[in-house]
């Protein structure tokens, strides 16, 4: 089993929708957990941080972490054509300065 | 603030050759971080460093694969006699440290090798 599972998709959705992103996780010492959007060819972009459990928003974007169920969300609101793209659940644990660990990334299409 | 940056960009090579790479990261960030990322697959940590320190490699990283931070500022990731399997996407990243985690990434530098 890996440390971090994310389903790879794709994911289709029309313009508009309320995208749900997920991601599971076996390691219980993960503390800090990251959101990151990949365009096609492009490093990855941070797009939330959180730490612990919780509720984050920034804009169009809420993530949630739920440590006892070892499961985050990345929710997006009112999804854009230009949100098509790979996204990736990323998590580290101990001091937050450990290397991350990421998921496989979940391909996203917004359908104009 | 410019962002992390890579050089190059693309490098096509033959196998048994050697590459390097250049990163720069975040002006002031004092760690910096490698990362492969293969088709499909997620960013997979290869070392990271603290100022000039290397702190930590992973098993990913084979003796052909060195990496430097001299004076803590730019690294250089170093790959000697190249094989087929080591064509992938090869990232940087920086962070403030301090208890700053976030992490930033460059463009990278994808590797082809023939």
């Amino acid at each position: 089993q890996k440390e971090v599972e994310q389903d790879p998709g794709p994911l289709s959705v029309p313009e508009g929708a309320i995208v749900s992103l997920n991601c599971t996780y076996s390691n219980s010492a993960f503390q800090y957990f990251m959101w990151y959007r990949q365009y096609s060819r492009k490093g990855p972009e941070l797009l939330m941080y959180t730490y612990s459990s919780g509720n984050k928003e920034d804009g169009r974007f809420t993530a949630q972490v739920d440590k006892s169920s070892k499961y985050i969300s990345l929710f997006i609101r009112d999804s854009q054509p230009s949100d098509s793209a790979t996204y990736l659940c990323a998590m580290s644990g101990g001091s937050g300065n450990t290397p991350l660990v990421f998921g496989k990334g979940t391909r996203l299409s917004v359908i104009a | 603030d410019t962002g992390v940056s890579q050089d190059p960009r693309h490098k096509i090579t033959k196998r048994g050759q050697n590459v390097t790479f250049r990163c720069d990261p975040i002006s002031e960030h004092n760690r910096l971080y490698w990362y492969r990322q293969t088709l499909g697959q997620g960013p997979e940590f290869l070392t990271y460093f603290q100022n000039e320190a290397q702190l930590e490699k992973s098993r990913l990283l084979s003796d052909r694969f060195s990496a430097e931070r001299p004076k803590g500022s730019f690294s250089t990731l170093e790959i000697q006699r190249t094989e087929q399997g080591d064509s992938a996407m090869y990232l940087c990243a920086s962070s403030l440290g301090w208890g700053n985690y976030e992490q930033y990434f460059g463009p990278g530098t994808r590797l082809t090798v023939t």
